[in-house]
């Protein structure tokens, strides 16, 4: 595609419940990297996937956190019993490999109630 | 581990020029990048620094230091629309993208 897609743009949720988040990058990027953005606050990585290589997880704050990425293109946030302080953004880049330059998506808001 | 560290917060008047410092420490340094974001909206590429020196895009200028662990973003000729949060980070050797807490700045007239 033209840019980095992400889904949904907004999600509210329970407390407890799981949630997807989606990222579809550029066509042709193998380098796919998951940011946390909380209110005010600067970008905090969470994990990079390179080609078919084993991610980088070192990011991830707890194990309720994990991605996927399937076919080297589409990947999957996935947070498992919610808590409030997982409400904030959460943006995905990608870029060539070896590129010095990240293109972001627009982000998936996540507010947990 | 890596930390960077930049002001919270720039004001200045439209016209004028204003900098914003970044000092680094990460292992495995590979380049140092700005990036800018609109509230609400995505954080978009300004530019990078692989080596020391300057380097010039328009309005925006950035310089490394890499054996002072540092660098900054210069805009000059600012205008309104320059207000937004800017962010520096370190690119290291596991291509690994590592971002600041940011810089709010905020153009008056």
């Amino acid at each position: 595609g033209a840019g980095v897609s992400q889904s949904p743009s907004n999600k509210v949720t329970e407390k407890g419940k799981d949630v997807e988040l989606r990222c579809d990058p550029i066509s042709g990027h193998t380098a796919l990297y998951w940011y946390r953005q909380s209110l005010g606050q600067g970008l905090e990585f969470l994990i990079y996937f390179q080609g078919n290589s084993a991610p980088d997880k070192s990011g991830l704050p707890s194990d309720r956190f994990s991605a996927e990425r399937t076919g080297g293109s589409v990947s999957t946030l996935t947070i498992q019993r919610t808590q409030q302080e997982d409400s904030a953004v959460y943006l995905c880049a990608s870029s060539f490999s070896g590129a010095n330059v990240l293109t972001f998506g627009a982000g998936s808001r996540l507010t947990v109630l | 581990g890596q930390s960077l560290e930049q002001p919270s917060e720039v004001t200045a008047v439209e016209g004028a020029i204003v900098q914003i410092n970044c000092t680094y420490q990460t292992s495995g340094f590979y380049g140092l990048s700005w990036y800018q974001q609109h509230d609400g909206g995505a954080p978009t590429f300004l530019s990078y620094n692989g080596l020391d020196g300057l380097e010039e895009t328009g309005r925006f200028s950035s310089f490394l230091s890499r054996s002072d662990s540092y660098g900054y973003l210069l805009l000059q000729e600012l205008q309104m629309k320059d207000s937004a949060s800017y962010f520096c980070a370190v690119l290291n050797t596991g291509n690994q993208f590592y971002f600041g807490t940011g810089t709010s700045l905020t153009v008056i007239p």
